[in-house]
């Protein structure tokens, strides 16, 4: 099936553990996002990559590291994590805009509990 | 910068009500408009979408009409089911990457 498949779709973990989130997109899109979900369903835009390339990064502790292999890839990379980082994070990608404003393709989250 | 204002919920109704959720939004030139649905324990899909003023967006039912002389894009239903219950985004696209996305209103619809 086509899709942005994130995994896993849930973790739970202590503070202080590094843990990563994966995701994939065989759409063929340029772009991938990391959005992060907090208790109050507000989304807000951690990271960007179009091509491989990093052209958003907005004010996220330095914890958070995003990795992009190949345009069809990106993972977040959690350093020491704390109560706080608990959330729901959404992956999605998006085609390059010339080819007409489709909006987001959303994977289906995953829920990370820092206990 | 580019913002997206929603109205807050939660909002509650009956089967077969009529429905109405504002979105107004602040933002120079000319972006696209969207709403997007979570269903519980999912990710956000795409709903319905407007790139032009006067553009209607509909899809299962909803509308929105992108009005430029109020900055709005509310979203409506004629008759909503217990299935329509959901948290329902507005968000617009101005730049060539990044949505901004409104705060989310939490639709109930019971039986």
């Amino acid at each position: 099936d086509t899709a942005v498949s994130q995994t896993p779709k849930y973790l739970v973990t202590q503070m202080g553990n590094d843990k990563s989130i994966k995701c994939e997109q065989n759409l063929g899109h340029d772009t991938m996002y990391w959005y992060k979900q907090d208790s109050k369903k507000f989304l807000k835009i951690m990271f960007s990559y179009n091509n491989k390339e990093l052209i958003i990064n907005e004010t996220v502790p330095n914890r958070f590291s995003p990795k992009s292999p190949d345009k069809a890839h990106l993972n977040l990379h959690i350093n020491s994590l704390e109560l706080g980082d608990s959330a729901v994070y959404f992956c999605a990608s998006s085609q390059d805009l010339l080819q007409g404003d489709l909006g987001y393709t959303f994977g289906s989250g995953t829920r990370l509990t820092v206990v | 910068g580019n913002s997206v204002t929603q109205m807050e919920g939660p909002v509650t109704l009956s089967e077969e009500a009529f429905l109405t959720i504002n979105c107004t939004y602040t933002a120079t030139g000319y972006p696209s408009l969207f709403w997007y649905v979570q269903y519980p324990g999912e990710g956000l899909q795409l709903l319905l979408k407007a790139t032009k003023a006067d553009d209607k967006g509909s899809n299962k039912g909803f509308e929105a009409t992108y009005r430029k002389e109020t900055t709005s894009f509310h979203l409506e239903k004629g008759s909503v089911q217990v299935s329509d219950s959901a948290v329902y985004f507005c968000a617009l696209r101005r730049n060539a990457r990044q949505l901004t996305f409104g705060s989310g209103t939490q639709l109930t619809v019971l039986p």
